[in-house]
């Protein structure tokens, strides 16, 4: 299957701080790409939908101030958790899509202290 | 939101028994698939099954579907101690090219 990277595996920071979290498809271009969070031994979350050239949808009550999704080219996708607090702290996975299959990156541990 | 329901949540047996795993969902679907995932990792797709098939194999995996109930399952079949990982159906719609519809999951442990 289509390889997707995930970048980086894990962070921590400080509250208040950014961190960006970036999302490869490697060998295919994916005109879609999904950000999904992950709560322990819960199912993935859908966050946002983006789409390459045009703004994110974002999943209802999902704040789009707070989660900036930049997708610039058909093989990234970022997504930046501004001004993080230790409740943003999850495991983020994101996902590239043939239309079909969607094919997922390793995802992210993020710690906000 | 979540469209699938997995049944068991937990599943737990020896290896070399077989394992199943139910889904059920509500709407009608163009597709199902079945995503594994290990803990703290990315999902890695394992099958899909399209509205107009009833049955799917995959090595050791086999895939049914029965739309007219709105469910599938998943067969594991001579299960190993590394198939221990979190299954989850995920439900395609003809609405929203590439959106997927997790269910809740089925956490298998496979004892050697």
């Amino acid at each position: 299957g289509a390889v997707v990277s995930q970048h980086p595996s894990r962070v921590i920071c400080k509250s208040g701080t950014s961190v960006k979290i970036e999302c490869r498809s490697l060998d295919f271009q994916a005109t879609t790409m999904f950000w999904y969070r992950q709560f322990p031994k819960q199912s993935l979350m859908l966050m946002a939908t983006s789409n390459e050239g045009s703004k994110a949808t974002y999943e209802q009550g999902v704040e789009k101030d707070k989660f900036l999704i930049n997708h610039a080219s058909l093989t990234l996708s970022t997504l930046t958790v501004t001004s993080a607090h230790p409740e943003d702290s999850s495991f983020y996975i994101c996902s590239a899509s043939d239309l079909e299959t969607q094919y997922f990156g390793p995802g992210t541990r993020l710690l906000v202290l | 939101s979540q469209q699938g329901e997995e049944d068991p949540q937990a599943l737990s047996i020896q290896e070399g028994e077989n394992a199943t795993m139910n889904c059920s969902y509500k709407t009608s679907i163009n597709n199902l698939q079945w995503y594994r995932q290990n803990s703290g990792r990315g999902l890695v797709h394992l099958i899909l099954i399209r509205s107009n098939e009833r049955e799917k194999h995959s090595g050791r995996l086999r895939v049914t579907l029965d739309t007219s109930k709105k469910s599938s399952s998943l067969l594991i079949t001579a299960s190993r101690a590394a198939d221990t990982a979190s299954y989850f159906c995920a439900t395609g719609r003809g609405s929203t090219l590439g959106r997927l519809y997790f269910g809740r999951g089925t956490q298998l442990t496979v004892w050697p």
